[in-house]
């Protein structure tokens, strides 16, 4: 079946503009979560919905930094006046967690490459 | 809180020889354990995982790794390189029953085959 889908796969950008990368989940799926890749920094959390529950956005980098999950599906993270240290590939997962489960295997995207010139 | 450690942010094997890259958790409550696998310019595939059933896991393309508790360590293993392993691979920690903590990667370690 499809796997997790991401989009764009690339975008450039200038300092200051805003951007949205989109993320499609495994259908089925109930759990989305959203990393960031960078040299510096590594893979970092960034954020997680589960169902149309409200998200906990305290691992997002800053307050530039937003995310919505329409419908319990398809997701996207905004990124409001771009600075040049946003610059990463950003990933997106699913997995699939039931009432109680416990976690699960995440399934991840190929990841939107943002340049911020 | 939770962390991963990556010893060898490169690690170099010749083609045929054993693959040892090691990986050391610390978790405040027993967690889930992850091996994946990147390579260029692609997302992460899941080589293996422990979820707390047997201690010694095998995964996709003959990897495998042993959860040593009083170690605190994941370690993954394959006992014949092939030229294809050359990837990233990055372990991974989540506590038990939260998914809303993500995944806690380490830094990652290059494995170069060498032929």
């Amino acid at each position: 079946g499809a796997g997790v889908s991401q989009s764009p796969s690339n975008k450039v950008t200038e300092k200051g503009k805003d951007v949205e990368l989109r993320c499609d989940p495994i259908s089925g799926h109930t759990a989305l979560y959203w990393y960031r890749q960078s040299l510096g920094q590594g893979l970092e959390f960034l954020i997680y919905f589960q169902g149309n529950s409200a998200p906990d956005k305290s691992g997002l980098p800053s307050d530039r930094f937003s995310a919505e999950r329409t419908g319990g599906s398809v997701s996207t993270l905004t990124i409001q006046r771009t600075q040049q240290e946003d610059s990463a590939v950003y990933l997106c997962a699913s997995s699939y967690l039931g009432s109680g489960a416990t976690a699960d295997t995440q399934y991840f995207g190929p990841g939107t490459r943002l340049t911020v010139l | 809180a939770q962390s991963v450690t990556q010893l060898g942010s490169h690690v170099s094997v010749s083609e045929g020889a054993l693959v040892l890259l090691r990986c050391n958790y610390s978790s405040s409550v027993p967690p889930y354990l992850f091996w994946y696998v990147q390579y260029p310019n692609q997302g992460l595939q899941l080589l293996l995982k422990y979820t707390s059933a047997a201690t010694l896991v095998k995964g996709i393309n003959g990897f495998e790794a042993e959860f040593k508790k009083s170690e605190t360590s994941f370690h993954l293993t394959k006992p014949s390189a092939h030229m294809s392993d050359a990837a990233e691979y990055f372990c991974a920690v989540t506590p038990k029953g939260g998914g809303a903590d993500g995944l806690t990667f380490g830094k990652g370690t290059h494995l170069i085959i060498q032929p």
